[in-house]
């Protein structure tokens, strides 16, 4: 079956613009997580989402990242007056249901490079 | 705070080796670890899961153990590949899922 997909593959960006990543998630996971992996810092959690519960946003690094999940299958991450430190990839991963038992499947990533 | 730590950053190994790579982590209150594979330009692809209360899993070609009382797992591959060149990620797990990662160890397998 289809896998985790992410739109699009390369942005760039000017510095101040706002841009949008799209991640379309494993069919039938509830669980939606983003993350993102620089070169200085490595992998780190962004933002969880499982089913109709509250966002866990605790590893957003600024209020200028938001992110949402319409029906609890598409999301979009939410870039605002983007910074040349936001240059990353950005992945998504999807779950079953979010339990600590459940394989984690990874998108191919959104390469962001804010110039 | 959760801090993965992964020795080697890097390894280079003739084909046929086996060898051994280390994951280390500073709250043993975890619900499970896993090793994750990333080839470049590509996202993750997980290889192993061991829950919390497991000490290991096998794939092929590929050991996993996890001590969680020492903070401790190894990644162990038999017989190198020229495939099994990527980067080995290893990321524990909150109760919701929420990976915590290494930095990882770029491995190049030579023909």
């Amino acid at each position: 079956g289809a896998g985790v997909s992410q739109s699009p593959s390369n942005k760039v960006t000017e510095k101040g613009k706002d841009v949008e990543l799209r991640c379309d998630p494993i069919s039938g996971h509830t669980a939606l997580y983003w993350y993102r992996q620089s070169l200085g810092q490595g992998l780190e959690f962004l933002i969880y989402f499982q089913g109709n519960s509250a966002p866990d946003k605790s590893g957003l690094p600024s209020d200028r990242f938001s992110a949402e999940r319409t029906g609890g299958s598409v999301s979009t991450l939410t870039i605002q007056r983007t910074q040349q430190e936001d240059s990353a990839v950005y992945l998504c991963a999807s779950s079953q249901d979010g339990l600590s038992t459940d394989t984690q499947y990874f998108g191919p990533g959104t390469r962001l490079t804010v110039l | 705070k959760q801090e993965v730590t992964q020795i080697p950053a890097a390894l280079s190994v003739p084909e046929g080796e086996n060898l051994v790579l280390n994951c280390s982590f500073t709250d043993s209150a975890i619900y499970n670890l896993q090793w994750f594979r990333q080839d470049p330009g590509k996202g993750l692809t997980s290889l192993l899961l061991i829950q919390s209360s497991q000490r290991e899993q096998t794939s092929g070609r590929l050991n996993a153990s996890l001590d969680k009382s020492s903070g401790r797992s190894t990644l162990y591959i038999a017989a190198s590949q020229p495939g099994d060149s990527a980067t080995y990620l290893c990321a524990v797990s909150s109760n919701t899922g929420k990976l915590i990662f290494g930095q990882g160890t770029t491995l190049q397998v030579k023909p």
